[in-house]
């Protein structure tokens, strides 16, 4: 079982839309959570990051912990064509990153 | 933009030739983190450096080793390229071990061949 796993997609809304990424993860250790946007052939650029259970809000993007069920949500209000990109879910564990495959999500106008 | 660069941005390689990468960190980051990216996959962690010290590797054979200068400015290289070396690195700073907000340069595109 991987640390984490994420549904890599596509993932295709319209302009408008309220998108939903997930991310869950298998060691309980983990206690740092973040989400990346990575555009094509461009380095991953942190979004947010969460320490505790809750929700954790951010202009039009929202990242939720559930530590009892060991799952991560983003969620991307009023999505643009410009929110087309890669999104990857990491947790952090000693001086690592543990990241998700990533999620592709295209907007589509 | 981060504050972090890596250089050069594409190479090409041969099997089994050497190749070195170099990331200038964030100013005020003491922390650098190597990580490779096959394409369609999360990045995965090769090793970090913190004041010049490998401070924690990944799952990546020896050849794969790194260096850290006293501005923090950081190298990796690898030996005895691989076809599956080919892959986008990327280096990511922050500021202590902790890395929970580190930001990631736009990587290094290396094709073996």
């Amino acid at each position: 079982q991987k640390e984490v796993e994420q549904d890599p997609g596509p993932l295709s809304v319209p302009e408008g839309a309220i998108v939903s990424l997930n991310c869950t993860y298998s060691n309980s250790a983990f206690q740092y959570f973040m989400w990346y946007r990575q555009y094509s052939r461009k380095g991953p650029e942190l979004l947010m990051y969460t320490y505790s259970s809750g929700n954790k809000e951010d202009g039009r993007f929202t990242a939720q912990v559930d530590k009892s069920s060991k799952y991560i949500s983003l969620f991307i209000r009023d999505s643009q064509p410009s929110d087309s990109a890669t999104y990857l879910c990491a947790t952090h564990y000693g001086q690592n990153f543990v990241f998700g495959p990533g999620t592709r999500l295209s907007v589509l106008p | 933009e981060t504050g972090v660069t890596q250089s050069p941005t594409h190479l090409i390689k041969t099997r089994g030739q050497q190749v070195t990468l170099r990331c200038s960190s964030q100013s005020g980051h003491n922390t650098v983190s190597w990580y490779q990216q096959a394409l369609g996959q999360g990045p995965q962690f090769i090793f970090q450096y913190y004041r010049e010290e490998e401070n924690g590797r990944g799952n990546f054979p020896p050849r794969f080793s790194g260096l850290q200068f006293p501005n923090y400015s950081s190298e990796l290289n690898v030996n005895a390229l691989e076809l599956d070396d080919s892959a986008l690195y990327l280096c990511a700073s922050s500021a202590g071990q902790k890395n929970t907000e580190a930001f990631f340069g736009q990587g290094t595109r290396l094709t073996v061949v």
